[in-house]
C-alpha cells in the first residue's frame, strides 16, 4: 500500500481567496486523483493528474477553478481558486496501489477546508 | 459507464448482532469492487476488495463481502457487530474500460451500533 500525506490538514479561508493543497506519496505513481467530499456526502472525483500532462477533469469541474500541478511522480497540488462557502469540503488525494497482488485506491488523510 | 447504489443510508444494529450493508453496482466491464470505511474525522480505510478472483472476499476486522454477478450485488456483512464498527461505509466500483483507475463511490451507509 502507499502512504500519502496532505498539507494542510485543515484551513479556514476567506471568500475570494485561493488555497493550494499539497499531496505527497511515498512511492512513484503514474496517476494521482483528487476527490471532494462535501459535508455529509460521498466522494466525488474532481480530476485525474498524470505526470507530464494536463489533468483530466470530471464533468462539473474546470481547470480555472481547480488548477492542478503534477511536477513529478510523487507529488501533486490542487488549488481551490476564488473560494466561496460552497467550496467548504474535505479534499482528498488518492493513488492506485497494490495490495495482495490486486489494485486498490489509497487515500490521503484529507484537507478539511472551511470558507467563510 | 459505472455506478453504485447503496440501498440503505442508515443501518442500526445492536452490539453482537449481524451487520448487513447492501450495495448494487452497474459496470460496462468486469468491475473491481471495494468497501471503504470512514470513522468520524478519520481518513478512508480499505476494508476489502473484489477483483475477479474468489467471489467471497474476506477483509479486515471480520468483514466479508460476496460478489454476485447475477444480482449485480456486493453486500458487506459481519457476523457480530462491535461498538468500534460504528462509522460511514462506502461501496466503490472501478471498471477496466475507459474509466480504468477512476473510482465511483456510493452515497455511503452510516452504521450505528447500539450497546
Amino acid at each position: 500500500s502507499a502512504v500519502i500525506s496532505q498539507k494542510p490538514s485543515r484551513d479556514i479561508c476567506q471568500r475570494g481567496t485561493s488555497l493550494t493543497i499539497q499531496c505527497q506519496v511515498d512511492s512513484q505513481v503514474t496517476m494521482m486523483f483528487w476527490y471532494r467530499q462535501q459535508p455529509g456526502q460521498s466522494l466525488t472525483l474532481i480530476a485525474t493528474a498524470n505526470q507530464g500532462s494536463e489533468a483530466t477533469y470530471e464533468s462539473g469541474f474546470v481547470i480555472d477553478k481547480f488548477p492542478i500541478s503534477r511536477p513529478n511522480l510523487t507529488f501533486s497540488t490542487l488549488t481551490v481558486s476564488n473560494m466561496s462557502p460552497e467550496d467548504s469540503s474535505i479534499y482528498l488525494c488518492s493513488v492506485e496501489g497494490t495490495s495482495g497482488g490486486a489494485v486498490a485506491q489509497y487515500f490521503g488523510p484529507g484537507t478539511r477546508l472551511t470558507v467563510l | 459507464a459505472q455506478s453504485v447504489t447503496q440501498l440503505d443510508s442508515h443501518v442500526s444494529v445492536s452490539e453482537g448482532t449481524p451487520v448487513l450493508l447492501r450495495c448494487n453496482y452497474s459496470s460496462s466491464y468486469s468491475p473491481s469492487l471495494f468497501w471503504y470505511v470512514q470513522h468520524p474525522n478519520k481518513g478512508l480505510q480499505l476494508l476489502l476488495k473484489y477483483t475477479s478472483a474468489a467471489t467471497l472476499v474476506k477483509g479486515i476486522n471480520g468483514f466479508e463481502a460476496e460478489f454476485k454477478k447475477s444480482e449485480t450485488s456486493f453486500h458487506l456483512t459481519k457476523p457480530s457487530a462491535h461498538m468500534s464498527d460504528a462509522a460511514e461505509y462506502f461501496c466503490v466500483v472501478s471498471d477496466q474500460g475507459a474509466n480504468a483507475g477512476k473510482s465511483t463511490f456510493g452515497d455511503g451507509t452510516t452504521l450505528t451500533v447500539k450497546p
